[in-house]
């Protein structure tokens, strides 16, 4: 069925380093496209998200881009600190529709 | 920000107990929300959408006979696990959606989840 995956289940970067975390979709009728961090036992928070009609976009710390081409996502995180360490998923959501479907989630350490 | 409550944040129950995990969104009214069941090292998976005064919207392959959602106000939607069997332990996390914010269709605020454990 239609999933969005992510390409690297763990990723390992030093302190003040900038983190990429990739990310793939099926769902070419996806319009709207979340990021978030899940620390363990928690629920997951938001983080940055961007619609279809854009392929970049800032937060604090934090950029988007989406390539509606290859249906590919990427969250960059600029300077990662150590509370950056948590999981990182990309989420999915169908046009029209409030469902959101989420990724496999990628590990991030970051080592001070 | 919006802030959605679960609870029990955790609750450890013997096989065969039904167990009640309650959602609310605490400054907004929720017309749609969520339950998602998440095993340890792996994704969210959508269980149901609840929207308020209707049935509910299972996923494929959740037993909605087993998983009980009840969305009786705009703030409060409840999952009921009948029956419990240690195969149900996980942790279950809601979320919440209003239309009604300008421009925030599809954004949803999450719960800080509930660890249930069967024994």
């Amino acid at each position: 069925g239609e999933s969005v995956g992510l390409h690297l289940p763990t990723l390992s970067v030093q302190e003040g380093d900038n983190s990429i975390i990739n990310c793939a979709y099926s769902n070419s009728a996806s319009d709207y496209f979340i990021w978030y961090k899940q620390e363990s036992g928690k629920g997951p928070q938001f983080i940055i998200d961007i619609r279809s009609n854009m392929d970049k976009r800032q937060g604090q710390r934090v950029t988007v881009l989406l390539n509606k081409t290859v249906k590919h996502l990427s969250l960059q995180i600029a300077a990662t600190q150590p509370g950056d360490s948590a999981v990182y998923f990309c989420a999915e959501n169908k046009a029209g529709g409030f469902k959101t479907i989420f990724g496999a989630g990628t590990r991030l350490f970051v080592k001070a | 920000g919006a802030v959605v409550s679960q609870h029990p944040s955790w609750v450890i129950c013997k096989s065969g107990t039904s167990v009640k995990i309650e959602c609310r969104s605490l400054d907004f009214q929720a017309t749609t929300m969520f339950w998602y069941r998440q095993f340890p090292k792996q994704s969210l998976m959508l269980m149901a959408t609840s929207n308020e005064g209707s049935k509910a919207t299972y996923e494929q392959g959740v037993e909605k006979d087993k998983f009980l959602i009840n969305h009786a106000s705009l703030t409060l939607s409840t999952l009921t696990v009948t029956s419990a069997h240690p195969e149900d332990s996980s942790f279950y996390i809601c979320s919440a959606s209003s239309p009604s914010w300008e421009g925030t269709a599809g954004e949803q605020f999450f719960g800080p989840g509930t660890r249930l454990t069967v024994l």
